[in-house]
């Protein structure tokens, strides 16, 4: 069956630090990968998306690449801010429905 | 342009007692998901609605629980006789029908119950 393991939260930093949260997937053909993100308050919203084996997705500084060889997803920012604390989630879609990661909690501190 | 609205945003109920759940989808979104998020979890699928197709029921927990979906708009999720491992957070999602069209999601209802 299809699957994501996302790297357990919360994930704590300050400003301007680097942001890796891992995500890796399992899944049969050749699934979309996406990055949503869920503000306090807010319902959940995309982030980015790669649809295909090494496609990048970027978005707000954010950057995801889709590994095939690895079947990883990983999410990178370089400098991260107070107003990008949020849970991320991790998910595919190698049909119809999104297949989602349990998300991780990111606190940028200030 | 108005988001993905739902309806009520919480909900407390007596075990055992039915309760409706309302999404209302973004206009011209033909497509529409329903997904359950209990605490500290990921989001679980439920249910999925695209245009007259039947709908894909795969992750529908039991047989207490039923989405309705009148045309290309409101849909009803409706749980019957609910029990304690039914709170969560339910979380109604639309789309347009293109393959990897994001989902746009609502702000959920939390739906504890005692």
């Amino acid at each position: 069956g299809n699957s994501v393991t996302q790297m357990e939260g919360p994930v704590t930093l300050s400003e301007e630090a680097f942001l890796t949260i891992n995500c890796t997937y399992t899944a049969t053909g050749y699934p979309s990968l996406f990055w949503y993100v869920q503000y306090p308050g807010e319902g959940l919203q995309l982030l980015l998306k790669a649809t295909k084996a090494d496609d990048k997705g970027s978005n707000k500084g954010f950057e995801a690449t889709y590994r095939k060889e690895t079947t990883s997803f990983h999410l990178e920012k370089g400098s991260v801010q107070v107003s990008d604390s949020a849970v991320y989630f991790c998910a595919l879609s190698p049909e119809r429905a999104l297949t989602f990661g349990s998300g991780t909690r990111l606190q940028v501190q200030p | 342009g108005a988001g993905v609205s739902q309806s009520p945003s919480n909900k407390v109920t007596e075990k055992g007692k039915d309760v409706e759940l309302r999404c209302d989808p973004i206009s011209g979104h033909t497509a529409l998901y329903w997904y359950r998020q209990r605490l500290g979890q990921g989001l679980e699928f439920l249910i999925y609605f695209q245009g007259n197709s039947a709908p894909d029921k795969s992750g529908l927990p039991s047989d207490r629980f039923s989405a309705e979906r009148t045309g290309e708009s409101v849909s009803t999720l409706t749980i019957q006789r609910t029990q304690q491992e039914d709170s969560a957070v339910y979380l109604c999602a639309s789309s347009f029908p293109q393959t990897n069209s994001p989902l746009h999601f609502g702000n959920g209802t939390r739906l504890t119950v005692t």
